[in-house]
């Protein structure tokens, strides 16, 4: 069956040091890959998007990268601040299936 | 520019009962798509409509289904309601197809089954 990944467990960093949440994907070939940021009793809010032929892509202090034979997304967030504390959402599109497919999420938890 | 809007923020039913969520979406938005959202389940797809049809459909029940207005603006219904039902429900809408585009996520109806 396919499914998509997230770190269940909540990820603790102290502020300043980088954040690197995974994404693992199986029996699905993505054309794109989004990831998205939620905070309690809100909706998810649009972080970014990379197509399987970008390997990376940057955007101020975020950084994903998308490696389609490994199957995995992983998503950076450098000089992590407590403002960044949330749950941080992938979510993949297929070429033929165009419905958007979320993961369960990481909660990010940032320390001072 | 307005974010997308919708109503209720909260609703409270009982069992049996039917229930009409609706969605605003941003201006020039013509595609809205739904979600359901549980602690237990995540976030799970629900329906997508672009110019008033619906383009995709997510796993669940025939006692959901959804619908769009010429100005965009959906409602989603959900019949004979089960307790499992209870769930933030979210829309988002898009420029174009959900799938390649930016998606803008409302706040979400709470809806309580009792």
């Amino acid at each position: 069956s396919q499914k998509i990944e997230q770190n269940s467990e909540a990820l603790n960093i102290q502020e300043g040091k980088t954040a690197t949440l995974t994404c693992n994907y199986t029996n699905y070939s993505p054309a794109y890959l989004q990831w998205y940021r939620q905070d309690p009793g809100r909706g998810p809010v649009f972080l970014l998007l990379i197509r399987e032929n970008e390997k990376e892509k940057r955007k101020e202090r975020l950084k994903v990268t998308f490696d389609t034979t490994l199957k995995q997304s992983l998503f950076h967030i450098t000089a992590s601040q407590p403002a960044d504390s949330a749950t941080y959402l992938c979510a993949l599109i297929t070429g033929t299936a165009s419905k958007l497919t979320f993961g369960t999420g990481t909660r990010l938890q940032v320390t001072l | 520019k307005a974010g997308v809007t919708q109503t209720p923020r909260y609703l409270i039913k009982t069992r049996g009962q039917q229930v009409t969520l609706s969605c605003s979406p941003i201006s020039g938005h013509r595609s809205v798509s739904w979600y359901q959202q549980t602690p237990g389940q995540g976030l799970q797809f629900l329906f997508e409509y672009f110019s008033e049809t619906q383009r995709n459909k997510g796993n669940f029940p025939g006692r959901f289904s959804g619908r769009q207005f010429s100005n965009s603006r959906s409602e989603m219904n959900v019949s004979t309601l089960e307790l499992g039902d209870s769930a933030l429900y979210l829309c988002a809408s898009s420029v174009g197809f959900s799938s390649y585009n930016e998606q803008f996520f409302g706040p979400g109806t709470r809806l309580t089954v009792l």
